[in-house]
């Protein structure tokens, strides 16, 4: 089975561009989550869909950040304008149902100079 | 204090000795405990997952979790170097529909 599927999975750009991130879940899940990975917060969850609706949307840092999820099987995260301060690990990850862990994507490493 | 708490670590072992590690939680309705590994520059891989009071094992792991106590653990049998990584203890607390709070995770060294 396929696993949770992001892209790209490193980037870098100036500050100032537009960052999109892509994420594909697991086939069948309906749970969709946004974490953001970083030494010295560690791994914090920025959104979580349901059903592809945004359920809590509390870890967003700021208006920044949007996040969408057209269909069960593609959700994007955009960073506009980018900051220096963005630069982390960015993962998705997709469940099924209540009391069912979460599996992660590979990542996306983000670097804004 | 933190929802879920974990040492941070290094958890320093020898080969072939028994790793402990350990995760307290403050939500009473938690419901769902998880266990994640991650290598450096990788992401978290689910190892073990535990939903009642006692012990779940699983080939050289055994989850415990103790409701009461609010404390849930990790031991590795016969550790090996390549179980050198960092631990993440995550709960589903009782009103968070399908979110999960991470603790900040146990660095794990394994020396040979």
């Amino acid at each position: 089975d396929a696993g949770v599927i992001q892209s790209p999975r490193h980037e870098v750009t100036e500050m100032g561009q537009e960052v999109t991130l892509r994420c594909k879940p697991i086939s069948g899940h309906n749970s969709l989550f946004w974490y953001r990975q970083t030494m010295m917060r560690g791994l914090e969850l920025l959104i979580y869909f349901n059903n592809n609706v945004p359920i809590d949307d509390s870890g967003m840092p700021e208006d920044r950040f949007s996040a969408k999820m057209p269909n069960a099987s593609f959700s994007t995260l955009k960073i506009q304008p980018s900051e220096p301060r963005d630069s982390a690990v960015y993962f998705c990850a997709s469940g099924l149902g209540d009391s069912q862990p979460q599996h992660f994507g590979d990542g996306t490493r983000l670097s804004i100079l | 204090q933190k929802e879920v708490e974990q040492n941070s670590g290094p958890l320093s072992v020898p080969e072939g000795a028994i790793a402990s590690l350990n995760c307290t939680y403050s939500d009473r309705g938690s419901q769902s405990f998880f266990w994640y590994r991650q290598y450096s520059g990788k992401s978290p891989e689910l190892i073990m997952s535990i939903y009642s009071n006692g012990d779940k094992e699983d080939g050289r792991f055994t989850a415990q979790l103790n409701k009461a106590s609010q404390y849930v653990s990790l031991l590795i049998r016969d550790s090996q170097p390549s179980d050198s990584a960092t631990y993440l203890c995550a709960v589903k607390k009782g009103n968070a529909g399908n979110m999960l709070t991470f603790g900040g995770g146990t660095r794990l060294m394994v020396k040979p």
